[in-house]
């Protein structure tokens, strides 16, 4: 069956640490996505890629890169982690552009 | 950009009762998909509805593009029924933009 993981799935950061969030599928899907979820904002698209080596910017994109080395993989990294960036994260992966997203389970972060 | 209204933000049900989920979006879209949400879980897809109706189960979706909109119903709801609906809207530009949910609870 098709999926998404992502680990850690709870992570505990210091402020001004550097934070990396890893996501992997088995769909085979082109087009990656990573998005933050707060109380009050839904869910919000940071970065995005729709195939390997490439990555372009979602909505909220300030304080974090992401890195698309494979198919399977797409990472999420916060360089100098704030209190601002304590939040349930989510990877999805998707075929199209505008077709059927796939979420994983979510990493919650905190940090202190 | 496109914004995405979902009403009702909560919604309260007795065992039984059927339901009405809104979701409008305020420019065109190509697609829609429509998701569930327990509290702390993840997102679990109920329907991928660029246009028209699909059914599952006790769940119909409903999608008219040309009016922005889409519903979803849920019919004899159960208690398990209880989280948060969420639906997002796309373009065409590979970017989703998700309304704040409905968060719906069924009591017995």
């Amino acid at each position: 069956e098709a999926a998404v993981t992502q680990s850690p799935r709870n992570k505990v950061a210091v402020t001004g640490g550097k934070v990396t969030l890893s996501c992997n599928q088995t769909n085979n899907h082109n087009n990656m996505y990573w998005y933050r979820q707060d109380t009050g904002h839904g869910l919000r698209l940071i970065h995005y890629s729709y195939g390997a080596g490439s990555t372009e910017k979602g909505d909220i994109p300030d304080g974090y890169k992401a890195s698309r080395p494979s198919q399977e993989n797409f990472s999420l990294i916060l360089e100098l982690a704030t209190p601002s960036q304590t939040s349930v994260y989510f990877c999805a992966s998707g075929e199209d552009r505008e077709g059927e997203q796939y979420f994983g389970p979510g990493t919650r972060l905190t940090v202190l | 950009g496109q914004q995405v209204q979902q009403s009702p933000a909560s919604l309260v049900l007795q065992e039984g009762e059927n339901a009405e989920l809104q979701c409008n979006f305020s420019t065109s879209l190509n697609s829609m998909q429509w998701f569930y949400q327990r509290p702390g879980g993840s997102l679990v897809s109920l329907f991928y509805n660029p246009s028209g109706t699909k059914h599952s189960g006790r769940l119909t979706s409903t999608t008219v593009i040309k009016e922005r909109r889409s519903s979803l119903h849920i019919s004899s709801s159960q208690t398990t029924d209880s989280g948060t609906y969420l639906c997002a809207s796309n373009t065409g530009n590979y970017k989703y933009v998700f309304g704040a949910g409905t968060r719906l609870k069924v009591i017995a």
